[in-house]
């Protein structure tokens, strides 16, 4: 049974561009969340995705998107990138109504030049 | 509003000695608390979780937890640390029902010393 899978693994990226992330849920989940993790932090919250809509959103700029696809894949979007855009981006998804099981993919390690 | 605290964010401990890592959490319900463990370049791995069941909860790899409403607390132990226990560990919390958002605290780094 696959677990998250997330894509690509590192990029790297100049500032003022634009990135997508992708991310695969576990089977049998139909929601995703997001999560920044800077070098040193723990991961904060970026977005939720349920049914195609973002549920819940951390403070994060509208430079900051995502879009849940009807298989419930999800992508993360960053415009307009900036050097403290560098960090590890993490999905993880969950059951809907299930608070208690996330599971979390390996990661997007993404740096800004 | 919720918050974790995670008290030190290095621990050292010998091989084979008591592993105590400290979380304390505000939030003004019963939460859903987790503890995950972090490998250098890796995801997150859940260790364990307290959904309002048992109060002491067993996890993989020898670790466990005990949930003390009183002192919002959710420290995680294993007796006998093991060199593979080295890693980045972060204490989690969610309210749950309609805020499945996870809030992390700032991790604590494990090293074992031989």
């Amino acid at each position: 049974d696959a677990g998250v899978t997330q894509s690509p693994t590192h990029l790297i990226k100049t500032r003022g561009q634009q990135v997508t992330l992708r991310c695969s849920p576990k089977s049998g989940h139909d929601t995703v969340s997001w999560y920044q993790q800077a070098l040193g932090q723990g991961p904060q919250f970026i977005f939720q995705y349920y049914e195609e809509e973002e549920r819940q959103r951390g403070n994060f700029p509208d430079r900051f998107s995502g879009h849940q696809f009807p298989n419930y894949s999800s992508e993360l979007n960053v415009n307009a990138l900036l050097l403290g855009d560098s960090a590890l981006y993490l999905c993880a998804s969950s059951f809907s109504g299930a608070g208690y099981g996330y599971t979390f993919g390996s990661g997007t390690r993404l740096t800004v030049v | 509003a919720q918050s974790v605290t995670q008290l030190g964010s290095h621990v050292s401990v010998s091989e084979g000695a008591l592993v105590l890592l400290r979380c304390n959490y505000s939030s003004s319900v019963p939460p859903y608390l987790f503890w995950y463990v972090q490998y250098p370049n890796q995801g997150l791995q859940l260790l364990l979780k307290y959904t309002s069941a048992a109060t002491l909860v067993k996890g993989i790899n020898g670790f466990e937890a005990e949930f003390k409403k009183s002192e919002t607390s959710f420290h995680l132990t294993k007796p006998s640390a093991h060199m593979s226990d080295a890693a980045e560990y972060f204490c989690a919390v969610n309210l749950g029902g309609g805020a499945q958002k996870l809030v992390f605290g700032q991790g604590t780094r494990l090293t074992i010393n031989p």
